[in-house]
């Protein structure tokens, strides 16, 4: 099993570029989220998903859009990059244990926006 | 709104030197209490997961406690290997579903040989 894995790992990209950010889990799992993480502001959360097809709103969610086509693919996608989106990028995934869930993070990808 | 503080900020501690990583919280209802390690560079990566006040679970020098209010990380006698951003998250119980966690900005722990 490789787990979560993301790409690219690192990416600089210009101003009003786009990208799309890929995540995929050999798990099986139903749920898959996308967070930033940026110096002394934790693990915010972009959006997620509770299962293929469907997708919702996190915290910090302006800026970005994605997709799940497939039940192992979550993308994240910014249509027009903005220095405001440097940051690190990770993807994790969970089941349900009871209720509750236990997410399983893949690497992050490094973006710099210039 | 779902909140989570973790304090400190930064502990610095020599190799032996037992302590303890606090993450208070407040959510509505708890359905649970996750621990979380994060080296530099990496994905955070699961410890623990707590579901009712007064449970504890260990892993080699790691115990974790919950009360109604906050949770303990405790370090026995801690090695350099255990230096490491430590994050806490709660999942809380809301009208419908709830799959998401909210995580605290973390301790960053450094242990010096």
């Amino acid at each position: 099993n490789a787990g979560v894995t993301q790409t690219p790992k690192f990416r600089v990209l210009k101003t009003g570029q786009s990208m799309t950010l890929l995540c995929a889990q050999d798990m099986n799992h139903e749920y898959m989220y996308w967070y930033r993480q940026d110096p002394g502001m934790g693990l915010r959360l972009i959006h997620y998903s509770v299962g293929e097809g469907t997708t919702a709103k996190g915290e910090v969610p302006d800026g970005y859009n994605v997709s799940r086509l497939k039940k192992q693919n979550f993308l994240l996608g910014l249509e027009s990059a903005a220095p405001s989106q440097t940051s690190v990028y990770f993807c994790a995934s969970s089941y349900l244990s009871g209720a509750r869930v236990l997410q399983y993070f893949g690497p992050g990808t490094r973006l710099t926006v210039t | 709104e779902d909140q989570v503080t973790q304090s400190p900020e930064a502990l610095r501690l020599q190799e032996g030197e037992s302590s303890s990583l606090n993450c208070s919280y407040t959510v509505s209802g708890l359905r649970g209490l996750f621990w979380y390690r994060q080296d530099p560079g990496k994905g955070p990566e699961f410890l623990f997961t707590l579901y009712s006040a007064g449970e504890e679970k260990e892993k080699e020098r790691l115990k974790a406690t919950l009360t109604k209010k906050e949770s303990f990380l405790h370090i026995t006698a801690p090695k350099p290997e255990d230096s490491a951003t430590y994050l806490c998250a709660v999942q809380a119980y809301s009208g419908g579903s709830n799959y998401k966690l909210t995580f605290g900005k973390g301790t960053l722990l450094t242990v010096n040989p």
